[in-house]
């Protein structure tokens, strides 16, 4: 069965702690993006790769931070230094900077 | 960077109505793509589409590069095609990863 998927799809943490968020992707697609969505907002670009063992800044860059060791997998993790945590983060890929498809996404909530 | 400006901002329709969704942006684009997110948060591609026009089933997308602008089409309009539609962008000028959400145009579809 192909696609992307995340886990987990929803995740609680406290203040001052860092989290990982997983991605994976078994359609063999070079390229892999996050996103953060905000209620009643567009998606926003934080992260993205477009080969093993390289990635760029996106928009939102800062409280972030990615590794990209395997072609399938691109976790994020939110660092305490994220101001707003609290967010839907979406998981993307594509081949080359082509059609993009999302995973289910994980909601994240920090109290 | 490159503007995103999708109208209108919502949208309310009967069953079986006709509808259409815009999309404008600043700037040369290589890459646009359509949207639909369900009210679960999943994002499904319905078009890439950086020129010309594409149909499948009751969407259909025209992008007229020239002028800076792409339409959505939604026919026969059912209550599964609520949720909110997203046109995403890729400048000329920009990174090949980087991508540009618009705010979207959420449609309710009542029965």
């Amino acid at each position: 069965d192909g696609g992307i998927t995340q886990s987990p799809k929803y995740l609680f943490r406290k203040e001052g702690q860092n989290v990982t968020l997983s991605c994976e992707q078994n359609l063999n697609h070079d390229a892999m993006y996050w996103y953060r969505q905000d209620p009643g907002q567009g998606l926003r670009l934080i992260y993205y790769s477009q080969i093993v063992n390289d990635f760029q800044k996106g928009d939102i860059a800062e409280g972030y931070s990615v590794s990209r060791e395997k072609k399938e997998s691109f976790p994020l993790t939110v660092t305490s230094a994220q101001k707003n945590p609290t967010a839907f983060y979406l998981c993307a890929s594509s081949m080359s900077s082509g059609r993009q498809y999302f995973g289910p996404g994980t909601r994240l909530t920090v109290t | 960077g490159i503007q995103v400006e999708q109208s209108p901002p919502d949208l309310i329709l009967q069953e079986g109505a006709n509808s259409t969704l815009r999309c404008n942006f600043s700037d040369s684009v290589n890459n646009l793509q359509w949207f639909h997110q369900n009210p679960w948060g999943q994002l499904i591609n319905l078009f890439y589409i950086p020129s010309g026009t594409k149909q499948n089933g009751r969407l259909s997308a025209t992008t007229v590069a020239t002028e800076r602008y792409s339409l959505l089409y939604i026919s026969s309009s059912q209550t599964t095609d609520s949720g909110v539609y997203f046109c995403a962008v890729k400048g000329m000028d920009t990174n090949a990863g980087k991508s540009t959400f618009g705010d979207g145009t959420t449609l309710t579809v009542k029965p």
